[in-house]
Formats: C-alpha cells, structure tokens, sequence
C-alpha cells in the first residue's frame, strides 16, 4: 500500500516571502500523479498543482512550483511571493492507476501579515 | 459550471441515532467519491462510485455506513447507528473518470458531531 507523509504539522512565514512545504511519499509503483491540495479554512479543498511521474520537469504554476525528486520519492511545494489566501491547510496526495487517492495528514501553514 | 453541492453543512446528532448525507457532482462526471476526514487527518476514501456501481468500497464499515447513487448522479451516505468516532467532515468529490489523469472536485463537506 502506498504511504504519504507530510512531516510538518504547521509552519508560518511573512507575506511576500517563500515557502517549502514537504512530502515523502513510498511507493513500487513506476507511473503514478502526485497532487498538492489546498483546504482553506472552512473553504472546500482545491487542485494546488499536479506532477505525472514519467516527466521529469517539474510542474509549475503561477507562484506554485514542485521539486519533485523521483529517486528519493520526495515532492516539496514551493509558494513564492506568498500571499495572505494562502492560509490554508495543504495536502500531498498520491494516485497510481484505478486506486484510491492517498492523502498524507496536511501542513497548516499560516501567512502573517 | 456549477462544482459539488453537499447538503446538510453541519448535522449534530446524539450516538446511536442515524444520520444521513447528500452530494450532488458536477453535471456529466462518472466518477463519485466519499472521504471521511477526522480532525487533523487528511481524507480517507470511503466508497468510490463509478456511474451507478461500486468500484471500491473496502474501507466503508459496512456495519453501520451505507451509500447509493442509483441513478448514477447524486448520491447519498447514511450512517445508522452512529458512534462517537463518526465524528468528522464527510467530503464529496467527483471526476469526469477515473484514475489520477482526471481532477478530483471537491465539495464543501458536512461537519458531523456526534454526541
């Protein structure tokens, strides 16, 4: 069975500056999708971002970028420039094939103005 | 486009009552999914559906929790008797298929106390 962990409970950082979120993800499998979701408080969750294991560029979007590291099964989450709604709880999520989504405990992480 | 519409938002209950949930996906996706979340815990899959049938419903505890989507749109989640540790959000999400190619979205859940 596929196992993701998530080894920062929460974390705080200033507006404007740069965040790295962490996951370890362990798995046999060779083709698979890693995600990255957002939860904000009371809010429903949201696709951050998605990485398919056979690319080996890192995906990116706007301010969210992924260093994903396929030997060492780690996939961070970068946020740059972070913003005040990026309050939120985040989630690494792993999906190989027909299985079900896996989702590691979450990172609270808290911008401050 | 409309997203993942979940009815009630917050439900308390006392144990041993029944509870019952509703979730309405995106119009046209085949895929729908049940996730319990407790406190601190990200999402755990309850059942999957796919249009009408179960595709995976192995951590459903089928003694007290049931679900149908019989016309292979809404869906409902019923949990009769209900237990202290039911206590949770229950998400729905959908997907046009299956498989991580296609996006899980994610309704705004319904918060369960359980007295």
């Amino acid at each position: 069975a596929q196992t993701v962990t998530q080894s920062q409970p929460e974390m705080s950082v200033q507006e404007a500056e740069t965040v790295t979120l962490s996951c370890t993800y362990d798995t046999s499998e060779n083709n698979y999708y890693l995600f990255w979701y957002k939860q904000p408080p009371s809010r429903q969750m949201i696709l951050v971002i998605r990485q398919e294991a056979y690319k080996q560029q890192n995906a990116t979007e706007n301010r969210f970028s992924v260093n994903f590291q396929k030997a060492a099964k780690s996939f961070s989450l970068k946020i740059s420039d972070s913003q005040l709604g990026d309050t939120a709880m985040y989630f690494c999520a792993f999906h190989f094939g027909n299985e079900k989504l896996t989702f590691g405990t979450g990172t609270r992480l808290t911008i401050i103005p | 486009e409309a997203g993942v519409a979940q009815s009630p938002r917050y439900k308390i209950i006392e144990k041993r009552q029944s509870v019952a949930f509703w979730c309405n996906p995106i119009s046209g996706h085949a895929t729908l999914y049940w996730y319990q979340q407790i406190l601190g815990q990200g999402p755990k899959l309850l059942i999957q559906f796919q249009n009408n049938g179960v595709v995976d419903d192995s951590q459903l505890p089928k003694d007290r929790f049931s679900a149908e989507r019989l016309k292979g749109v809404d869906s409902t989640l019923k949990i009769q008797p209900a237990k202290l540790e039911d206590s949770a959000v229950y998400l729905c999400a959908s997907s046009l298929e299956a498989g991580g190619t296609y996006e899980q979205y994610f309704g705004p859940g319904t918060r369960l106390t359980v007295t």
